[in-house]
This record gives C-alpha cells, structure tokens and sequence, in this order.
C-alpha cells in the first residue's frame, strides 16, 4: 500500500547484533502497530502505539522495543538479534479505534534472517 | 483471552465453485472482524470489516458475515477464480487500542 511502507525489506543479520526496522506512514494515522508472522504461529503483536510518544506491549515483546518520535514513523528495535527473532515483520496503521469500527492497513513486510 | 480458529486450513476447490471460509472466536465483546487476503510472500490486503453493530459487508463476489452471539464469522466467494488462491486470514478485534487478533488462516487453491 503507498500510504505505507516498510524498510528494508529484506535482512540478513548475525546473532546478538542489534537491528531497527522502520514503518513509515503518509496516512497521519493515530495508530501504528508492529506484527511477527510465523508458520504455525500466525500474526502476533509485538508492540504498538497509540500517539506520539505513546507505546504498549503487545503479546510477544521480549526482546524487542519500539519507539515513535513524529506521527510519521514507528521504530522496532531487536536489541540483540536471536535466531528465534527470524520471522517477517509486518507493520499496520489505523485511524480510529474503539465501537464503531476502522480497518488497518498493512505494510508489505520485512523479512529478517538472523544467523 | 480472545482466540481466533480458522477452518479448514487448506481448501482445494475447482474453479467456478462457490465457498465458504469459517472464522470463530472466543470472545463476543468483539469491536469488529475483518477478513484479509495474503498472497505468498506478500503483505495483508484487507477485504471486509464488519463493525461490531452490522451483520454483514459486501464487495464484488465477496460477502462476509458476522453473529457475534455465536462467535462466527463467514467469508463466502461466489463463482471462484484461479486468481482467487491465496491465503485468507481473519482478525477480531480485542480492546479499546484496537489490537487485531489473527486466525492462522485457510489457504485456498482454485484449480482451473
């Protein structure tokens, strides 16, 4: 989708190095979020924030922090890759929460080798 | 905690065919449910949302449904396609950040 985009797309990093994916939105949506898809696990969420500055846990956290300076863009920080941090990274942006409904809008991924 | 089963997980149908797609979850206290396509190695195309006041949405030959009372969710494809093959995914949504909790998805292949 052209109203956001991930970078890189691809990446091939070795154990205990540290590694920032980037989500970076032209929408001037409220939330981002970061996701995880693995076979057998399906999508799960690592982080996501609601504003800047504003951030939450999502269910698999560990080992991973994010941070959002400007509405624009959120950051995922793998502090000292594992190989169990190999998966593709998806990132989504939404307008609005709560009854009443929204949709998320999803990026085209990054797929992550730690080796 | 809100769970999201998906069945069958992979459905092999002949073109032309008409298909349902089957969602559950746990919890009724849904926001909303919206279905997705992924293609192989790709990112998530979003088909429907289906808010939580509304039973069901419509586009093209896709109409997907929601009974939150039974905690069901359908995807029905009339008069599928090869191009139809892919991997569908739904997703309910959980809190008021509106977290979406994914199924693992049907892979559907249409044979031509």
């Amino acid at each position: 989708d052209a109203g956001i985009t991930q970078s890189p797309r691809h990446k091939v990093t070795e154990t205990g190095t540290p590694v920032t994916l980037r989500c970076h939105q032209t929408e001037n949506h409220r939330y981002m979020y970061w996701y995880r898809q693995d076979p057998g696990h399906g999508l799960r969420l690592i982080h996501y924030s609601y504003g800047v500055k504003d951030t939450d846990k999502g269910e698999v956290s560990d080992g991973y922090s994010v941070s959002r300076s400007k509405t624009e863009d959120f950051l995922l920080t793998l502090e000292s890759a594992t190989s169990s941090q190999t998966s593709v990274y998806f990132c989504a942006i939404s307008e609005n929460q709560g009854v009443g409904g929204y949709g998320y809008t999803f990026g085209s991924g990054t797929r992550l080798t730690v080796v | 905690k809100q769970e999201v089963t998906q069945i069958p997980a992979a459905l092999s149908v002949p073109e032309g065919e008409n298909l349902v797609l089957n969602c559950s979850f746990t919890d009724s206290a849904i926001y909303n449910l919206q279905w997705f396509r992924q293609d192989p190695g790709k990112g998530l195309t979003s088909l429907l949302l289906i808010q939580s006041s509304q039973r069901e949405q419509t586009s093209g030959r896709l109409n997907a449904s929601l009974d939150k009372s039974s905690g069901r969710s359908t995807l029905y494809i009339a008069a599928s396609q090869p191009g139809d093959s892919a991997t569908y995914l739904c997703a309910a949504t959980r809190g008021s950040q509106g977290n979406l909790i994914f199924g693992k998805g049907t892979k559907l292949s249409v044979k031509p």
